[in-house]
């Protein structure tokens, strides 16, 4: 199993701002992912983080509004740039175990753009 | 885009009673999982089941899946209060691939 700290666990910013969210996983992965759930929604996957290369990301993300970092096995921390109040979401980062087996999340950034 | 499509969109039972909840995805996969949630925070991995298996139980949870119409259902038999939360299932988007495709969910509400 992983471990997953998330911080911070909420925040509330002024519209224009950005907020940079930190995953800290307690052993080494190959893999984060993060996720981005809008109120009321489902999960949507934003990008795969890999350590030592850019981060993968999906249909309707961009590196310019959400720049992820992936300095070791460990860690990951993603940004939500220049923010408007169509970003408050839950995000939420996440590894996997070995193939075929659950993922783990983290506890989950609640996000409020005023 | 989400591949999952999960039926009912939100579910009211008294305690004591069974739940079902149902996913639908679209393409091939290697398994389905379901996770809980609750109240918006992280989710938390319920049951598994893989691809080539057609019922998995595990405690209080039944998950079927039928490859042949791309669907799974979970059943909570002997519902308690704190059985509250938003269910969803997940499969791998490509297969051998570990990121997830997320249903829509289901919101439990369980009634004491």
């Amino acid at each position: 199993s992983a471990v997953i700290s998330q911080k911070p666990s909420r925040d509330i910013c002024q519209r224009g701002t950005s907020l940079t969210i930190q995953c800290q996983v307690d052993s080494q992965v190959t893999m984060m992912f993060w996720y981005r759930q809008q109120p009321g929604q489902s999960l949507t996957l934003i990008a795969t983080a890999n350590q030592g290369s850019e981060a993968t990301y999906e249909s309707g993300f961009v590196i310019d509004k959400f720049p992820i970092s992936r300095p070791n096995l460990t860690f990951s921390t993603l940004t939500v740039s220049n923010m408007s109040p169509e970003d408050s979401s839950i995000y939420l980062c996440s590894v996997s175990g070995i193939m075929n087996t659950e993922a783990f999340f983290g506890q989950g950034t609640r996000l409020t753009v005023v | 885009s989400q591949q999952g499509e999960e039926d009912p969109q939100a579910l009211s039972i008294q305690e004591g009673e069974n739940a079902t909840m149902n996913c639908s995805y679209k393409t091939s996969i290697n398994n389905l999982q379901w996770y809980r949630q609750n109240s918006g925070r992280g989710l938390v991995h319920l049951i598994l089941i893989r691809s080539n298996e057609r019922e998995k139980h595990s405690g209080r949870l039944r998950v079927t899946l039928d490859t042949s119409k791309k669907s799974s259902s979970l059943l909570i038999t002997a519902s308690r209060a704190a059985d509250t939360a938003s269910y969803f299932c997940a499969t791998d988007a490509d297969q051998g691939a570990q990121k997830l495709v997320f249903g829509q969910g289901t919101r439990l509400t369980i009634n004491p």
